[in-house]
């Protein structure tokens, strides 16, 4: 069973969409988490939730927005998409928030805004 | 805010031979950990190895290991008898003591090419 598996794997879609990414881990973690990795492979973390909570908020435009209907899903919405939002963006899950603890990642979405 | 930097945005290593992957980080924090992270062709991410800030032995896992220097705010991975498999993105990344809440903070990567 995949720990942690995000749909869809690929996404294109056209400028000014509204588009969603769902995340799910069977790993019984209480910390989720999503990262945006642009172009040039730069890994830039998004947000983070632990027990249902937004616990942090990067400078991300509100265009963005996370929902977490239980502990085991994270889902990322997107609005009004432009092209700039075009990259790869992981979810992750952890099992506490702080500490060595590893964080597991998704396979990652690619997402193209045409 | 931490930083973590990779200077090397590239090596070549032939195969069977060792490579080190060099990795700084700026914090004023005492306690946090050290992480590299492995990122294939196929995207996944894959942790390769983590470091307590508080151990001064440094970690070893089978062909990676790798020289955590506190002062000098250096975590560079040593691979030993590279592989092909072993072609890929690493990632360094630098995690609070305080919590995860902050996710992880990574440097800008180095593409690892394996020469057979």
């Amino acid at each position: 069973d995949t720990a942690v598996s995000q749909t869809p794997k690929y996404l294109v879609t056209q400028m000014g969409n509204d588009k969603s990414i769902k995340c799910e881990q069977n790993l019984g973690h209480d910390t989720m988490y999503w990262y945006k990795q642009d172009s040039k492979k730069f890994l830039k973390i998004m947000f983070s939730y632990n027990n249902k909570e937004l616990i942090i908020n990067e400078t991300v435009p509100n265009r963005f927005s996370p929902k977490s209907p239980d502990k085991a899903h994270l889902n990322l919405h997107i609005n009004s998409l432009e092209l700039g939002d075009s990259a790869v963006y992981f979810c992750a899950s952890s099992l506490i928030p702080g500490g060595n603890t590893e964080a597991f990642f998704g396979q990652g979405t690619r997402l193209t805004v045409v | 805010a931490q930083t973590v930097t990779q200077s090397q945005p590239e090596m070549s290593v032939q195969e069977a031979e060792t490579v080190t992957l060099s990795c700084t980080y700026d914090t004023s924090e005492s306690d946090y950990y050290l992480f590299w992270y492995k990122q294939p062709p196929s995207r996944q991410m894959i942790l390769v190895i983590r470091q307590e800030a508080y151990k001064q032995q440094n970690a070893t896992e089978n062909r990676f290991s790798v020289n955590f220097q506190k002062a000098a705010k250096s975590f560079s991975l040593k691979i030993s008898d590279s592989q092909l498999g072993d072609a890929a993105m690493y990632f360094c990344a630098y995690r609070s003591e305080g919590g995860g809440a902050d996710g992880l903070t990574f440097g800008k990567g180095t593409h690892l090419i394996i020469q057979p």
